[in-house]
């Protein structure tokens, strides 16, 4: 299995700031996917990176909002940005297995906005 | 569009006790795969199954069973003599087969079900 890592782990931000989010893998994958999971609810897919090319976003969430890089096949980041308490949230990468058999999720950026 | 509805929000039982979770889905796609996840207090997201769409037969490993019935697109999941360590979030989830990788074994996006919370008392 893949080894995923984000960070920072946890963070505290003030409304209006923006925060980077670091995933790194273990092993180089085709495609990772940024995933938000609001207090108490389910995850739900905010965009999916594939490297050399634009993120595809998802109903409800603009570039503007979360810019992501994926500048190469171990890495990428995602933005949050302009800050309000609703981006209150964890959020979460994930990345294939080699083959697709597998989805595997890092352990999550618990991020909250004051 | 898919969906998937996990209709029950939590479920508590007493350790040694079988429980069953339950997932409907809802997808036009003829080829589809469904996946568990499990997601302890720490919140990070555990794999535990994946399944397609044209694979009916039961899964077991160890404690754990999966019931795949695509006439009544269900793909529920047991554990067997729960223990105090199965407490957690359960998601189910389906993935929308849009990406032209996927026959290349490229992954997919996945909806989720809104996760049953099970607590297992000792």
């Amino acid at each position: 299995s893949a080894v995923i890592s984000q960070k920072p782990s946890r963070d505290i931000c003030q409304r209006g700031t923006s925060l980077t989010i670091q995933c790194q893998v273990d092993s180089q994958v085709t495609m990772m996917f940024w995933y938000r999971q609001q207090p108490g609810q389910s995850l739900t897919l905010i965009a999916t990176a594939n490297q050399g090319s634009e993120a595809t976003y998802e109903s409800g969430f603009v570039i503007d909002k979360f810019p992501i890089s994926r500048p190469n096949l171990t890495f990428s980041t995602l933005t949050v940005s302009n800050m309000s308490p609703e981006d209150s949230s964890i959020y979460l990468c994930s990345v294939d297995s080699s083959g697709g058999y597998e989805q595997y999720f890092g352990p999550g950026t618990r991020l909250t906005v004051t | 569009a898919q969906k998937v509805t996990q209709a029950q929000t939590e479920i508590s039982v007493v350790e040694k006790e079988d429980v069953t979770l339950d997932c409907v889905y809802e997808t036009r796609d003829t080829t589809y795969y469904l996946f568990w996840y499990k997601q302890p207090p720490s919140g990070e997201l555990v794999f535990l199954i994946r399944r397609n769409s044209f694979d009916e037969q039961n899964e077991i490993s160890g404690r754990y069973s999966w019931n795949f019935q695509k006439s009544t697109s269900s793909f529920n999941f047991t554990i067997t003599a729960s223990q105090v360590v199965d407490s957690a979030v359960y998601f189910c989830a389906l993935s929308d087969t849009y990406s032209p990788l996927i026959t290349q074994g490229g992954s997919e996006k996945l909806v989720f079900g809104k996760g049953t919370k099970l607590t297992v008392n000792p």
